[in-house]
């Protein structure tokens, strides 16, 4: 079975600054990554995800994660953030083959002026 | 496009009683699944359903907790009787196919429920 550990429960963060949630996997077989992120009140939305190929995955507002295999991590990084990037973030996990997504326990971001 | 939809989007109950939620996932995605995220938590997924036959229902307690997806389309939750622990938000998901590749998972935006 798949699980997935991030590393940091609350990150505060400037505006402008620069923010990375770590994300950490386990899994005895392949994997497709994803970050979801998830505003106050509201569902969860896919931000990027990694099937295969280049292991630097762009994704919406800015977003971007890099897969590494042999740290079996999958890091989302924003170089400047704005106050609307408050809110909390989700990595998950799904081995290849199967349908069950595994998320990670959240990290909550505050983006402060 | 229309995103997954789910209602009611609060409910507050007490112990004992019970408690429905409905979802409708997005036109034409075959899955649909039903996830509980505790306070504190990431999502934790009760039951998957695929049209309308139960793909995992594992995570689900089953003595207390009932899922139903008719015409493979709506689906309800059902909490009966609920506990304190119940207290959590129900999200609804949907996705194109069979789920088992890299296929992208669309969120409702969720029933908050509140046991007293």
């Amino acid at each position: 079975a798949q699980s997935v550990t991030q590393l940091d429960s609350q990150v505060p963060v400037f505006e402008e600054a620069p923010v990375e949630l770590r994300c950490n996997y386990s899994s005895s077989v392949s994997v497709y990554l994803f970050w979801y992120v998830q505003y106050p009140n509201q569902g969860l939305q896919l931000l990027l995800k990694y099937l295969s190929g280049s292991t630097l995955v762009k994704g919406i507002n800015g977003f971007e994660a890099e897969f590494n295999k042999s740290q079996t991590s999958f890091h989302l990084r924003k170089p400047s953030v704005h106050i609307s990037d408050t809110a909390e973030y989700f990595c998950a996990v799904k081995a290849a083959g199967d349908y069950k997504l595994s998320f990670g326990a959240g990290t909550t971001v505050t983006v402060r002026a | 496009e229309a995103g997954v939809a789910q209602s009611p989007r609060y409910k507050i109950i007490e112990k004992r009683q019970s408690v429905a939620f409905w979802c409708n996932p997005i036109s034409g995605h075959a899955t649909l699944y039903w996830y509980q995220q505790i306070l504190g938590q990431g999502p934790k997924l009760l039951i998957q359903f695929q049209n309308n036959g139960v793909v995992d229902d594992s995570q689900l307690p089953k003595d207390r907790f009932s899922a139903e997806r008719l015409k493979g389309v709506d689906s309800t939750l059902k909490i009966q009787p609920a506990k304190l622990e119940d207290s959590a938000v129900y999200l609804c998901a949907s996705s194109l196919s069979s789920g088992g590749t890299g296929e992208t998972q669309y969120f409702g935006p969720g029933t908050r429920l509140l046991v007293l």
